[in-house]
């Protein structure tokens, strides 16, 4: 029982690189979201989905898109990476009981 | 700005005492609150949940109590034992199944 499943767990960008973060979730939720937490601020949200083909802006949605072409997938994409993007981040997949977390993508620009 | 947010951010306690984690927060709207609990490089997990139209809900070991005329959520934790040891995040739920703000967070340090 997988839950939701981040891709990578570590990665290091210089400015202006673009890249993809992976979320797949297994439990057919309809709902996910994408979270930034940095130190002394808790979780920021990015972006989120209420089902395949729909996708909203969250608090800070700025320097980031999203797709949702599937249920299982929410994929995250920075296309010119900046140093304030430096920060975790957080997948989660929602139902009626809570949102569950996935364990994050420790994300530097350098 | 905040709507959520935390009284303490760190709160130390003797192993086997009880903890009392609390939480304010803004939006009269919300009707579904969360706590969760963040390990050291781990994603949140969910402790436990309460809707608007409760004052108090229990867990295994777990209290949360809402007050929603001063707009209060704590989370109670009988008798913490060190792996209690984590930040502990309330979260409210104002714009559907999806939109929860969370607080900043309570360090929780469990004292042998």
């Amino acid at each position: 029982n997988a839950g939701v499943t981040q891709t990578p767990k570590f990665q290091v960008l210089k400015t202006g690189q673009s890249m993809t973060l992976q979320c797949a979730q297994d439990m057919n939720h309809e709902y996910m979201s994408w979270y930034r937490q940095d130190p002394g601020m808790g979780l920021r949200l990015i972006h989120y989905s209420v089902g395949a083909g729909i996708t909203d802006q969250g608090e800070v949605p700025n320097g980031y898109n999203v797709s949702r072409s599937t249920t299982e997938d929410f994929p995250l994409r920075l296309l010119s990476a900046a140093p304030s993007q430096t920060s975790v981040y957080f997948c989660a997949s929602t139902n009626s009981e809570g949102a569950f977390f996935g364990q994050g993508t420790r994300l530097t620009v350098v | 700005g905040e709507s959520v947010g935390l009284h303490l951010p760190t709160l130390s306690v003797q192993e086997g005492d009880n903890s009392i984690i609390n939480c304010a927060y803004s939006n009269s709207a919300s009707d579904y609150f969360i706590w969760y609990k963040q390990e050291s490089g781990k994603g949140p997990q969910f402790i436990i949940d309460i809707r608007s139209n409760m004052d108090k809900r229990q867990g295994q070991r777990v209290t949360v109590l809402l007050n929603k005329t001063v707009k209060h959520l704590s989370l109670q934790i009988a008798a913490t034992q060190p792996g209690d040891s984590a930040v502990y995040f309330c979260a409210e739920n104002w714009r559907g199944a999806d939109g929860l703000t969370f607080g900043k967070g309570t360090h929780l340090i469990i004292q042998p």
